[in-house]
């Protein structure tokens, strides 16, 4: 059957340190893949896209790897702050769902100071 | 910037009722989306449409339909409200099929 999970419900890491977080699916051809902030109340919020044919892609401190082998991406925040505390989606897109996206159920990210 | 607004932030029906979820927003996009998130389940679509009175059943559409009458306003109706439709209703836009998605800020929606 097809999957997009997010390995942990919940991370906690201390300020300043990288936050890395993990999304893998199986049984999908993804087009591309994204990632979401998602804070309480709130409704989700893009950060990144990275392509299947891409490896990485950066963003001020947020870094997103893409490897179709592993069937796996990594999400990375750099120098994190409690402010970067929030839940974290990824999602994907397959090419065989050109108007559908599939969200996995989030991580949520505490970074304590 | 994109806005998506939602009619009500905080909604409390009892069983039986009909309810009304709006959704508006202002960027022209062609396609609109109504998800539900419960702990631990994620997002999961209900309905979605890729133009003006069309629409197509996502993963989980039963007990809900759909109405875009105009491109701005997708609405989300549940006929008869049941306590297992509790949730948090989350509308989304995007300008084309599979790109980002701009969502709303969602509706936590009670039945009793």
């Amino acid at each position: 059957s097809q999957k997009i999970e997010q390995n942990s419900e919940a991370l906690n890491i201390q300020e300043g340190k990288t936050a890395t977080l993990t999304c893998n699916y199986t049984n999908y051809s993804p087009a591309y893949l994204q990632w979401y902030r998602q804070d309480p109340g709130r409704g989700p919020v893009f950060l990144l896209l990275i392509r299947e044919n891409e490896k990485e892609k950066r963003k001020e401190r947020l870094k997103v790897t893409f490897d179709t082998t592993l069937k796996q991406s990594l999400f990375h925040i750099t120098a994190s702050q409690p402010a970067d505390s929030a839940t974290y989606l990824c999602a994907l897109r397959a090419f065989s769902s050109a108007s559908k996206i599939i969200f996995g159920s989030g991580t949520r990210l505490s970074i304590r100071p | 910037d994109v806005k998506v607004t939602q009619s009500s932030r905080y909604l409390v029906k009892r069983t039986g009722e009909k309810v009304f979820l709006e959704c508006v927003q202002d960027m022209d996009h062609e396609n609109m989306f109504w998800y539900r998130q419960d702990p631990g389940l994620g997002l999961r679509l209900i309905y979605f449409s890729y133009d003006v009175k069309m629409k197509e059943k996502g993963d989980i559409p039963e007990g809900y339909s759909v109405s875009r009458e105009k491109k701005e306003r997708f609405s989300l109706i549940l006929e008869s409200a049941s306590t297992n439709q509790t949730s948090m209703y989350l509308c989304a836009s995007s300008p084309g099929t599979g790109e980002t998605q701009y969502f709303g800020p969602g509706t936590r929606l009670l039945v009793l």
